[in-house]
């Protein structure tokens, strides 16, 4: 079976600071990794994948086999940055993606 | 379309009456997949349908939610008999082929059981 989890339900943050938010995963392959995005009345929306080793908006994530973790972090947080994120395991296999619990971001002045 | 179009995007609902959920998904996407969305149980997927294949009905959390994919475009997710643990957000995606980063969300039906 496969599972991801998300430990933080809210993470606040100032303006400026480091961010990383948290994700393990539970999978016994090779599994691709996503985060996904949701701004306030916007829908949901790819935000990086491990596979594509890209940064988005400042954001960058590393596949951990080793720890099975793929933490998403921002060197400085934005406003803009304030929203909901999913991390999301798709298990090759797989017919879908598995989506954590979510994790509210929210950057303070 | 140039997206995923879901409607209603409001639904308010009686409890024990019966729903209708549509989604449109982007034309030639060929994969179509529901989830719902609610307070602290993240995305929870409910069914898939992948071209002419049977769909995989494994999220389905009872047998009062069903759904159906007609032409292999537009998708209907039923519930029967509303409960209230069944308000949430109903989130349609759709993706050409069996592809993990090629989802696209719809903007959701907000179903609220009263």
């Amino acid at each position: 079976a496969q599972r991801v989890t998300q430990p933080e339900k809210l993470l606040s943050v100032f303006k400026g600071a480091p961010v990383e938010l948290k994700c393990n995963y539970s999978y016994s392959g090779s599994p691709e990794l996503f985060w996904y995005v949701q701004y306030s009345r916007q829908r949901l929306q790819l935000l990086l994948r491990h596979i594509s080793r890209e940064s988005i908006k400042g954001f960058t994530a590393d596949l951990n086999k080793g720890e099975t973790s793929f933490h998403l972090k921002k060197p400085f947080a934005q406003e803009e940055d304030s929203a909901m994120y999913y991390c999301a395991l798709w298990g090759g296999t797989a017919s879908k993606l598995t989506f954590g619990t979510g994790t509210r971001l929210q950057v303070t002045l | 379309g140039a997206g995923v179009s879901q409607s209603p995007s409001n639904k308010v609902t009686e409890k024990g009456k019966d729903v209708e959920l549509r989604c449109d998904p982007i034309s030639g996407h060929t994969a179509l997949y529901w989830y719902r969305q609610s307070l602290g149980q993240g995305l929870e997927f409910l069914i898939y349908f992948q071209g002419n294949s049977a769909p995989d009905k494994s999220g389905l959390p009872s047998d009062r939610f069903s759904a159906e994919r007609t032409g292999g475009s537009v998708s209907t997710l039923t519930i029967q008999r509303t409960q209230q643990e069944d308000s949430a957000v109903y989130l349609c995606a759709s993706s050409l082929r069996r592809q993990p980063y090629g989802y696209t969300f719809g903007s959701g039906t907000r179903l609220t059981v009263v």
